[in-house]
């Protein structure tokens, strides 16, 4: 079935450690997208990739890096976690032209 | 800069009611409009988009949506609620501009409860 994958659903992480989210989609998308969601704040943009290769900053982007070394995979790497970080993180991805968003299934982390 | 506003953090409605959920949104260039659903501890269900053409959408679930362009509005609505519909519900807007990213910017959510 296609659509996208995200790795782990859930993760208790110690506050310090480094963490990757892992996303991959084999809809050959070229746009992908990592959302932070909060309560009461919606789903918040962190990091974007137009296409292989090519990332941009999102609304907040601070202590999140990303890279994008193939059309499929989009991990979001937490360098040193903080409490502020513990959310639900969604993946999604879209394909040229489209106007279609497909989004994964969700991560739920808590840094503690 | 592109952002949504749905102004309302809760509606709350009897079942057999007819039901609306607000959606304001700003951006340059012209806007692709979009409402999402989300049932507890699931992941983002489409329901619907506007892109171009009829300003009334109609969607998944009975749902539709109205394309103001005046008052720089998508609000959804249904004109019979089911208890069922219970869920919190997203409004997103993404504008192809000159950068062309595509990016998908939604508001804060709306929880929507439907009473029997």
């Amino acid at each position: 079935i296609a659509g996208i994958t995200q790795a782990p659903t859930s993760q208790i992480l110690a506050a310090g450690r480094r963490m990757t989210l892992r996303c991959t989609q084999d809809m050959r998308h070229n746009a992908m997208y990592w959302y932070r969601q909060d309560l009461g704040l919606g789903l918040r943009l962190i990091h974007y990739s137009n296409t292989a290769g090519t990332t941009g900053k999102g609304e907040v982007p601070d202590g999140y890096s990303v890279s994008r070394a193939n059309t499929d995979d989009f991990p979001l790497t937490l360098a040193s976690a903080v409490p502020s970080q513990t959310s639900v993180y969604f993946c999604a991805s879209r394909g040229t032209g489209g106007h279609g968003y497909t989004f994964g299934s969700g991560t739920r982390l808590t840094v503690v | 800069a592109q952002s949504v506003a749905q102004p309302e953090d809760q509606v709350n409605v009897a079942e057999g009611n007819p039901l609306t959920v607000k959606c304001t949104y700003s951006v340059s260039g012209n806007p692709y409009l979009f409402w999402y659903v989300q049932y507890p501890n699931r992941g983002l269900q489409f329901l619907l988009k506007y892109i171009t053409g009829d300003n009334l959408v109609k969607g998944s679930y009975g749902f539709e949506a109205e394309f103001n362009k005046s008052q720089t509005s998508f609000h959804l609505k249904k004109p019979s609620a089911l208890v069922s519909d219970s869920a919190l519900y997203f409004c997103a807007v993404s504008a192809y501009g000159s950068s062309n990213t595509g990016k998908l910017i939604f508001g804060q959510g709306t929880t929507l409860q439907v009473k029997p």
